[in-house]
């Protein structure tokens, strides 16, 4: 079994939808990252939480360090957030990152 | 501007011979890795190193290797001895202060390996 799941594996959503994209993990964690990977394969990180909630634009992130789990929110999905969406824990004293599969969103105009 | 660079972005090359990938950074960053990408997996761990002149495999690291000569710079080489070569690879780097996972890690735009 993976130390990180996401799901869903894909996504399909019309414009303007709310998308939620789901990660837990098995590893006790100091941190949650969540990152994006557009087609041309570059990867840029869009948050990093270890309790709580963080908002940037219409994106949301939640983290439940007791159920270990996390959630990535878009607020009126737009083709341009077509990418697919990284979820990857950080363990305790190790700088190493566990990464999930990845979620692959599709908008559609 | 600062940031991760990797060179080349399409590469092919025959099988049995060795190819370096080239990783540079001028993020002052003193930890360096290097993940393969294949498609439906996660990023998996190749090697990292924590400072210069030191480096430790990953999770994946038979039949790679790789040197820490600068700060800046992380080359990968993919050897003949690497089964399944043909994949996407990255590179990243992040500063080691603090505690570990607090820090954001910064990615290269990656390397796509064709051996055919």
């Amino acid at each position: 079994k993976n130390e990180v799941e996401q799901s869903p594996q894909n996504l399909t959503a019309q414009e303007g939808e709310f998308i939620t994209i789901n990660c837990s993990y098995s590893v006790g964690i100091s941190a949650l990252h969540w990152l994006q990977q557009h087609p041309g394969g570059g990867i840029v990180s869009l948050f990093m939480l270890s309790s709580g909630k963080k908002k940037h634009g219409r994106l949301i992130a939640t983290i439940n360090i007791q159920e270990k789990h996390s959630s990535l929110h878009i607020t009126a999905s737009h083709p341009r957030d077509s990418a697919v969406y990284i979820c990857a824990a950080a363990p305790y004293n190790n700088n190493d990152m566990r990464f999930g599969a990845g979620t692959r969103l599709t908008v559609k105009p | 501007d600062g940031g991760i660079t990797q060179s080349p972005k399409y590469l092919f090359r025959k099988e049995g011979q060795n190819v370096t990938l080239s990783c540079e950074q001028n993020l002052n960053h003193d930890a360096m890795y290097w993940y393969r990408q294949d498609p439906g997996q996660g990023l998996r761990l190749i090697y990292y190193s924590q400072i210069v002149n030191d480096f430790q495999k990953g999770d994946i690291a038979e039949g790679y290797s790789v040197s820490r000569e600068k700060k800046e710079s992380f080359p990968l080489t993919v050897t003949s001895a690497q089964k399944n070569p043909t994949a996407f690879y990255l590179c990243a780097s992040r500063t080691s202060g603090g505690a570990p996972g607090y820090n954001e890690q910064f990615f290269g735009p990656g390397t796509r390996l064709t051996v055919l």
